[in-house]
């Protein structure tokens, strides 16, 4: 079935880390999308990406970085800078003026 | 500056009541896209409708409607005869019409729907 994959389901990161989440997508989705959700809030977002090799900043791109080398893939790294990271983070990919879809998100939390 | 206001914070009903959810929107465009995303304990976002600027027809899918009112900026969403499957949180979002802001979603707070036995 198509979808799209997030992992891991849950995420530690000591202090002064670097973790990297995973997101992949078999739609053939030309865009790719990041959020961060914190309790009681909506979604926000992060960076995303309309094509392969580029990407935009979103709302609150602060302490983290992405890479789109692939069509499939997004990564999303929260760096050390990143001074409160633990949240809920979604993936989501659209393609042309179709609505977004949602992996199943995963939760990063400080150890 | 785009956004969007869910003042309900939690609803909680008896299952085969009737629940709406509230949604006003600001924007300054003029194409504009709504929609609803419904999220269970699961964590994933389900897509549920959306609806462009130019079309304010109001639709009924199943136990789910929408009345989208522009003159009033709302777009609210009514859950008939609830069931427990039905508790979530439920976002309304907006997205302006432009190809390069596509994606680029304000949403709102979350309304969380409770619903009992």
């Amino acid at each position: 079935d198509g979808g799209i994959t997030q992992s891991p389901k849950y995420l530690f990161r000591k202090e002064g880390q670097n973790v990297t989440l995973s997101c992949e997508q078999n739609l053939n989705h030309d865009a790719m999308y990041w959020y961060r959700q914190d309790p009681g809030q909506g979604l926000r977002l992060i960076y995303y990406s309309q094509i392969v090799n580029d990407f935009q900043k979103g709302d609150i791109a602060e302490g983290y970085s992405v890479s789109r080398e692939k069509k499939e893939s997004f990564p999303l790294t929260v760096t050390s800078a990143q001074k409160n990271p633990t949240a809920f983070y979604l993936c989501a990919s659209s393609r042309d003026s179709q609505p977004q879809h949602f992996g199943d998100g995963t939760r990063l939390s400080i150890l | 500056a785009q956004k969007v206001t869910q003042a309900q914070t939690e609803i909680s009903v008896v299952e085969k009541e009737d629940v709406t959810l509230d949604c006003v929107y600001e924007t300054r465009d003029t194409t504009y896209y709504l929609f609803w995303y419904k999220q269970p304990p699961s964590g994933e976002l389900v897509f549920l409708i959306r609806r462009n600027s130019f079309d304010e027809q109001n639709e009924i899918s199943g136990r789910y409607s929408w009345n989208f009112q522009k003159s009033t900026s709302s777009f609210n969403f009514t859950i008939t005869a609830s069931q427990v499957v039905d508790s979530a949180v439920y976002f309304c979002a907006l997205s302006d019409g432009t190809t390069d802001s596509w994606g680029k979603f304000q949403f709102g707070a979350g309304t969380q729907v409770v619903v009992t036995p």
